[in-house]
C-alpha cells in the first residue's frame, strides 16, 4: 500500500497565484485532514473531512478551500497565495474519527510564497 | 479545551545515554495521548499512544511513555539513544468527540551526539 501520498513535494508560488495541493489515500479511510506546519511549531489543522461530500473548518482555515468528492482524494486549494501561507502542508487520514484513532500522514508539501 | 505543552524545545544527548522528552497535558476528560516522530524532510510517524489501558505504553524503536494522571504528564523515554533517533518529536492529544482532531505540542528537537 502506498498509504497517504501528496503532490507536489515542493512548489514556489508568486503572491496572488493559486494552486491545488493533492492528497490521496489508498486505505479506504473515511476521515482526512489537512495541517500546516510553520517553522518551530506544531501542526495546526486547516480543514478536515469525515467522508465524501462532508468537510469542515479546523483551526486555521482562512485562505484555503477543500472538497471531498471521493473517499480517496482530499485536495487543498489556495486561491490567492500570500507570504503567510509559506509553510509545510501535511495531509493525514484515519479509519474513524475517534479519540483513540491513529492518523497516518503523508510526506508533506513544502510551499514557498514570494 | 485540551492542550499539550512540551517542556523542552531542544534536547541534546550522547549516543548510548537515556532520553527524556517531557510533555504535560490539559484535559477535562480522560485523554488519548500520542507521541509522533518526524525525521528531517519526512512525514510524521506514530511512536506510541495511550488510550486509557495500561499507563506504561511501549512503542516502536525502544521508546516508551508513562501516563501519570496526578501529574498530567506523558513523558517519552528511551534507555539508550541511537544516532537514528535524532528527529523532531511531537506530543499530541486527541480532541474529544467524533472528529479525530489532533492538538499538537510545539515539538522537541532531539539531537544525538556521537
Amino acid at each position: 500500500n502506498a498509504g497517504v501520498t501528496q503532490t507536489p513535494k515542493f512548489r514556489i508560488l508568486k503572491i496572488g497565484q493559486s494552486m491545488t495541493l493533492q492528497c490521496t489515500q489508498d486505505m479506504n479511510h473515511n476521515y482526512m485532514y489537512w495541517y500546516r506546519q510553520d517553522p518551530g511549531m506544531g501542526l495546526k489543522l486547516i480543514y478536515y473531512s469525515v467522508g465524501a461530500g462532508i468537510t469542515d473548518k479546523g483551526e486555521v482555515p482562512n485562505g484555503y478551500n477543500v472538497s471531498r468528492s471521493t473517499t480517496e482524494d482530499f485536495p487543498l486549494r489556495l486561491e490567492l497565495a500570500a507570504p503567510s501561507q509559506t509553510s509545510v502542508y501535511f495531509c493525514a487520514s484515519s479509519p474513524l474519527g475517534q479519540v483513540r484513532e491513529t492518523q497516518y500522514f503523508g510526506p508533506g508539501t513544502r510551499l514557498l510564497v514570494l | 479545551a485540551q492542550s499539550v505543552t512540551q517542556l523542552d524545545s531542544h534536547v541534546s544527548v550522547s549516543e548510548g545515554t537515556p532520553v527524556l522528552l517531557r510533555c504535560n497535558y490539559s484535559s477535562s476528560y480522560s485523554p488519548s495521548l500520542f507521541w509522533y516522530v518526524q525525521h528531517p524532510n519526512k512525514g510524521l510517524q506514530l511512536l506510541l499512544k495511550y488510550t486509557s489501558a495500561a499507563t506504561l505504553v511501549k512503542g516502536i524503536n525502544g521508546f516508551e511513555a508513562e501516563f501519570k494522571k496526578s501529574e498530567t504528564s506523558f513523558h517519552l523515554t528511551k534507555p539508550s539513544a541511537h544516532m537514528s533517533d535524532a528527529a523532531e518529536y511531537f506530543c499530541v492529544v486527541s480532541e474529544w468527540g467524533n472528529t479525530g482532531k489532533l492538538i499538537f505540542g510545539q515539538g522537541t528537537t532531539l539531537q544525538v551526539k556521537p
